[in-house]
């Protein structure tokens, strides 16, 4: 079974501080990994996915994420807080029955952002 | 391009109740994955449907139940309403991983939710 635990309920950094938002996953197979960013009262939405293909990935909003398979981890970083950032972010991992994607999901962080 | 809809935004049932909850996928899309995030919880699969059919289940109940229509879109029904069914319920939409595929992931888009209170 695939599972996904986030290291911080809640973070908090200045502006233009270094984000670090930390995810370690656990699976029996090679992972996809994906982290989601949801702002309050909407819904998730895709920030950046690791496939198997490159092990750092770059997402939008200036995040970017490294897959390490001997730390079985997939950290999210941003090298400069902007106010904008404050949400919920989770780090998921997927499972592949059948040809579908199902998403196991973590518990989340909150980010908040100090001016 | 219209996303994922979903409807109604914010609801309020009693204890016992029935409530249903629809979804319209994402234009092109085939699969409809239902999950439920409770208040300061990250999301939890509840099922998927394709080809109308159910085709995944999560640790749910069988007072979960769903619907996938030919167009698509899907419901979501919850029997005898408990307080702790109380959430966010989030609908996503994808295309199906062809067999043998590579790379492809079938990535999920969310819809904003359908926020259930149970009193």
């Amino acid at each position: 079974a695939q599972s996904v635990t986030q290291l911080g309920s809640h973070v908090s950094v200045s502006e233009g501080a270094l984000v670090l938002l930390r995810c370690n996953y656990s699976s029996s197979v090679p992972p996809y990994l994906f982290w989601y960013v949801q702002y309050p009262n909407q819904g998730l939405q895709l920030l950046l996915k690791y496939t198997s293909a490159a092990t750092l990935v770059k997402g939008i909003n200036g995040f970017e994420a490294e897959f390490k398979k001997s730390e079985t981890s997939f950290h999210l970083t941003k090298p400069s807080a902007h106010m904008s950032d404050a949400a919920e972010y989770f780090c998921a991992v997927s499972v592949y029955p059948q040809g579908a994607q199902k998403l196991v999901f973590g518990q989340g962080t909150r980010l908040t952002i100090n001016p | 391009d219209a996303g994922v809809t979903q409807s109604p935004t914010h609801l309020i049932k009693t204890r016992g109740q029935q409530v249903t909850l629809r979804c319209s996928p994402k234009s092109g899309h085939d699969t409809v994955s239902w999950y439920q995030q409770a208040l300061g919880q990250g999301p939890q699969f509840i099922f998927q449907y394709y080809e109308e059919e159910e085709r995944q289940r999560g640790n749910f109940p069988d007072r979960f139940s769903g619907h996938q229509f030919p167009n698509y879109s899907s419901e979501l029904n919850v029997n005898a309403l408990l307080l702790g069914d109380s959430a966010l319920y989030l609908c996503a939409s994808s295309l199906v991983i062809p067999r043998g595929g590579s790379q492809a992931t079938g990535e999920l888009f969310f819809g904003e939710g359908s926020r259930l209170t149970v009193l």
